[in-house]
């Protein structure tokens, strides 16, 4: 089946490292990414990983794929308060074509002084 | 500026209206989607479309309805027979292709439309 799980919450302090975890199920699935979503906002698309790659960095992102599994990681480096948000991480199964998105709930990122 | 539009950004409707959400694309992107999204909750696939002209049932489609009659816009209708329509709407559009030996496959997001029903 298609599933994405991610802790609801995380709390850190500003200039430190954020690490938001998720857990998906289909194994076919090719890629995964994370998206930051803002208090009333659209998605935006912060990175992806395409599952043949263990680890992709991108400035202060870095996400880890542990395909065995099925852990999906993204750390985000010096940490600001810009950084507050709800971060979605998703899959694309191999079910849909690679055209549907599959959601976890999105992890709440709090970052304070 | 390239992007996706949605309109409106706030919508009210009454117990048993019909109110079509609109999502215009500039990118010149295939595919295009609707997700709905409820508080405390991921994003669900109401309805895609890979082209113009065609389009698929997503998973939560019932009391839904959409068209595709032009590559740049993907309106959904919120029908009476949908129970429960009080979400945020979020409509995207899908890249896809080659650059060397990497292959990308991304979606981007409008700012979605809040519809509350009354």
């Amino acid at each position: 089946g298609e599933d994405v799980e991610q802790s609801l919450f995380l709390s850190v302090r500003e200039g430190d490292s954020s690490v938001i975890n998720c857990t998906y199920t289909d194994s076919s699935s090719t890629y995964l990414y994370w998206y930051k979503q803002e208090p009333g906002a659209g998605l935006q698309l912060l990175t992806y990983i395409f599952s043949n790659m263990d680890m992709k960095q991108d400035q202060r992102l870095t996400v880890l794929l542990n395909k065995k599994d099925k852990h999906l990681s993204l750390r985000i480096a010096d940490t600001q308060t810009g950084d507050s948000a709800i971060y979605f991480c998703a899959e694309t199964p191999f079910s849909g074509g690679y055209n549907k998105l599959i959601f976890g709930a999105g992890t709440r990122l709090a970052v304070h002084p | 500026d390239g992007g996706i539009t949605q309109s409106p950004k706030y919508l009210f409707r009454k117990e048993g209206q019909n109110v079509t959400l609109s999502c215009e694309q500039n990118l010149n992107h295939d595919a295009m989607y609707w997700y709905r999204q409820d508080p405390g909750q991921g994003l669900r696939l109401i309805y895609y479309s890979q082209i113009v002209n065609d389009f698929q049932k997503g998973d939560i489609a019932e009391g839904y309805s959409v068209s595709r009659e032009k590559k740049e816009s993907f309106p959904l209708t919120v029908t009476s027979a949908q129970k429960n329509p009080t979400a945020f709407y979020l409509c995207a559009s899908r890249m896809t292709g080659t650059s060397g030996s990497l292959l990308y496959n991304e979606q981007f997001f409008g700012p979605g439309t809040r519809l509350t029903v009354l």
